[in-house]
C-alpha cells in the first residue's frame, strides 16, 4: 500500500502561533491533498497540489496556506492559529487511478 | 453542485444481518465513486470502488450499486461482524477534476453481537 507520512502527529499550539504540518508521500504520486476532519463535517479540502511547485484551494482554504517543494512533500501553514482550527488533519496522496492514499493523520490543538 | 449526500448517519445492526448506506451526487460528470473505512483514531482506508461503466461491483462481502439516472449509489455489507463497526464515507470524482474527491458525511455503523 502507499506510504503517507504525516509530522506531527500530535501537536498543541496557542493562538496567534505559526503551525506548519508536514507530509511525505514515497510513491511518485503527483496528486496531494489536505483534509480537515471534524465531527458532524466529515472530511474538508483545504488545499490540492497536482505535483511540484502547484497549489489549489480546495472548499475551506481561508486561514491555510499550503506548500509543495517537490514531488514528495506537501506541508499545510497556519501563520496565525486559531482555536477554530483545532481538528485532525489528513494529508493524501494520489496516482491516476483515483484511489486515494491517507496518512495517518494530524491531531491539532490550538489554546 | 459538488455535494454528496449520505444517509444515515447511524445505522445500528444485529451480527449476521446485512448493512446498506446510499449516497447521491448532485454532478451528472461524476466517475468514480469510492467507499472509505475508517476505524477509531486511524486514517480511512478504500475498501472498494466503482467507475461509471459499472452497475454493480462485488468483493469479499461487500457490494456496490451504482445508479446513474437516479445519481445514487449505495454500499452493502452482507452478513455483519463487530469488524464491521466503523466510520463508512462515500465519496465521488468529478471527470475532469483531477482526483479530487468530494466526501459524504459518513455513517457510523454498530454491530451488535
Amino acid at each position: 500500500e502507499a506510504a503517507v507520512t504525516q509530522s506531527p502527529r500530535n501537536k498543541v499550539a496557542v493562538t496567534g502561533g505559526k503551525v506548519t504540518l508536514s507530509c511525505n508521500q514515497t510513491n511518485n504520486h503527483n496528486n496531494m491533498y489536505w483534509y480537515r476532519q471534524d465531527t458532524g463535517h466529515g472530511l474538508r479540502l483545504i488545499h490540492y497540489s497536482y505535483g511540484a511547485g502547484s497549489t489549489e484551494k480546495g472548499d475551506i482554504p481561508d486561514g491555510y496556506k499550503a506548500s509543495r517543494p517537490s514531488q514528495e512533500n506537501f506541508s499545510l501553514i497556519l501563520e496565525l492559529a486559531t482555536p477554530s482550527q483545532t481538528s485532525v488533519y489528513f494529508c493524501a496522496s494520489g496516482g491516476s487511478g483515483n484511489t486515494l492514499y491517507f496518512g495517518e493523520g494530524s491531531r491539532l490543538i490550538v489554546v | 453542485g459538488e455535494q454528496v449526500e449520505q444517509l444515515p448517519s447511524i445505522l445500528r445492526v444485529q451480527e449476521g444481518s446485512s448493512a446498506s448506506i446510499n449516497c447521491t451526487y448532485e454532478n451528472s460528470a461524476s466517475n468514480y465513486f469510492p467507499w472509505y473505512k475508517q476505524e477509531p483514531g486511524e486514517n480511512p482506508k478504500l475498501i472498494i470502488d466503482i467507475r461509471s461503466n459499472m452497475e454493480r461491483k462485488q468483493t469479499q462481502g461487500l457490494i456496490v450499486l451504482l445508479d446513474k439516472k437516479a445519481k445514487r449509489f449505495s454500499l452493502h455489507i452482507t452478513d455483519t461482524q463487530p469488524g464491521d463497526s466503523a466510520m463508512y464515507f462515500c465519496a465521488a470524482r468529478i471527470t475532469g477534476n483531477t482526483g479530487k474527491l468530494i466526501f459524504g458525511l459518513g455513517t457510523t455503523l454498530q454491530v451488535q453481537p
